[in-house]
């Protein structure tokens, strides 16, 4: 099936740096949304990109939808302790259908305070 | 303003017992979704439905696997004669507005 590959697997940062992130299909996408995992619960949505080119923000975080629409980031600035956890892509397009999320592996953020 | 809830949140069976999840949309969402994830991975669709109807169960088993989502209740993701291959977490998610899916906590079920 369709997948999404996220990289990096794993970042080990200091508090205070930024970290960047970034997710690629070798098929294009409709919509790509960026949730972050914590150990035990479930996914919660970040941020949601629907058009070519959006860059959008929330708080210190900020993601754009690649122009191609086969790719996308997310950046986080001047990390803090609670920033801890697993970030996980999803995106949804016109070969897997509208209504299903295909999901990467994830990026675990461990922060050293 | 509740969000999207599950339960049970553990479910513990032995092989060959049938399991049942059950998820509660938020409120004013008609649209329910289950995943399944493995550890270390990411979450891989199951099946999509609205109320009464199931609209694309492609990334459901073809056995053993069933799920509903009633006129009244919660959708209920139903796994009969389980085996240890089934272990993992289960999250439902739910939308009002396309793509935008809220998760839920998850049932995370353990075959032994």
């Amino acid at each position: 099936g369709q997948q999404l590959n996220q990289s990096p697997q794993s970042m080990f940062i200091q508090e205070g740096e930024d970290v960047s992130m970034n997710c690629t299909s070798s098929s294009i996408f409709n919509t790509w949304l960026w949730y972050k995992q914590e150990p035990g619960e479930g996914p919660v949505l970040l941020i949601a990109l629907y058009k070519a080119g959006e860059l959008t923000s929330n708080g210190r975080l900020t993601a754009q939808f690649g122009i191609t629409r086969k790719d996308s980031f997310l950046n986080i600035s001047a990390s803090i302790p609670s920033d801890v956890g697993i970030y996980f892509c999803a995106g949804s397009g016109p070969i897997q259908g509208a209504q299903k999320l295909v999901f990467g592996q994830g990026t675990r953020l461990t922060i050293n305070p | 303003n509740a969000g999207v809830m599950q339960n049970p949140r553990h479910l513990v069976r032995r092989r060959g017992q049938e399991a049942r999840l059950r998820c509660s949309p938020m409120k004013g969402h008609s649209h329910v979704y289950w995943y399944r994830q493995l550890p270390e991975e990411g979450l891989k669709f199951m099946v999509y439905l609205q109320k009464e109807n199931i609209i694309d169960e492609s990334g459901m088993p073809k056995e053993r696997f069933s799920a509903e989502f009633p006129k009244e209740g919660p959708s209920i993701l139903r796994i009969q004669q389980v085996v240890r291959g089934d272990s993992a977490a289960y999250f439902c998610a739910s939308s009002g507005q396309p793509y935008e899916q809220y998760f839920g906590p998850g049932t995370r079920l353990t075959v032994t």
